[in-house]
């Protein structure tokens, strides 16, 4: 069965301090790969999603993700956060192989950034 | 375009009542997720609809079920409701393609069991 894990279950952060946001899956398939951010009191939405072709992706907010196939791995990163990047963010995967598009989610870092 | 509905925002039952949640999706998008969120499991896939089929399913028990109308609005039922299904309850639509699409979501249902 697939899976995903978040390294980190908590981040504190200085404003304008780096971000790298761990996450690793578990499928030998192709698949399709995701970053949703959830801001306090607010819907999941959209970071950045991988597909195919170049593996770093960039999304919205100054946020880009690497995927390296070799480790499984769709790392998010910040150069500089903001206090408004205080949120919970979860790494996502979806199999193209499945008949559907069920989305398996890691279990959530929660970013807590000082200003 | 309006984004994904979900009704109602909040709701408490007892122990072994039913509740169905409502969930309506961007306009044109035929396939409906429903996920659940609870602090200690995260976000857990629950069914996927498209096309009022049941396309997928996560490894849930049967008294959880849902149903796509013509219309590919989405309802989720749960039964005999046990104080573990205290949770938020997300509904995510997608456009029509396989696997290689986002899921917009919706600001979720949170079900609270007493």
């Amino acid at each position: 069965a697939q899976s995903v894990s978040q390294h980190n279950h908590h981040v504190i952060l200085s404003e304008a301090a780096s971000l790298e946001l761990g996450c690793n899956y578990s499928y030998g398939g192709t698949v399709n790969l995701f970053w949703y951010v959830q801001y306090p009191g607010q819907h999941l939405q959209l970071l950045l999603k991988y597909f195919s072709g170049d593996p770093l992706v960039k999304g919205i907010k100054g946020f880009e993700a690497e995927f390296i196939k070799s480790k499984f791995s769709f790392n998010l990163r910040k150069p500089s956060v903001q206090w408004s990047d205080t949120a919970e963010y979860f790494c996502a995967v979806s199999a193209l192989n499945q008949a559907g598009t069920a989305l398996i989610f890691g279990k959530g870092t929660t970013l807590s950034v000082s200003s | 375009k309006a984004g994904v509905t979900q009704t109602p925002r909040y709701l408490i039952k007892t122990r072994g009542q039913q509740v169905t949640l409502s969930c309506s999706p961007i306009s044109g998008h035929r396939s409906v997720s429903w996920y659940q969120q609870t602090p200690g499991q995260g976000l857990q896939f629950l069914f996927e609809y498209f096309s009022e089929t049941q396309r997928n399913k996560g490894n849930f028990p049967g008294r959880f079920s849902g149903r796509q109308f013509s219309n590919s609005r989405s309802e989720m039922n749960v039964s005999t409701l046990e104080l573990g299904d205290s949770a938020l309850y997300l509904c995510a639509s997608s456009p029509e393609s396989l696997g290689a699409n986002e899921q917009f979501f919706g600001p979720g249902t949170r079900l609270t069991v007493l």
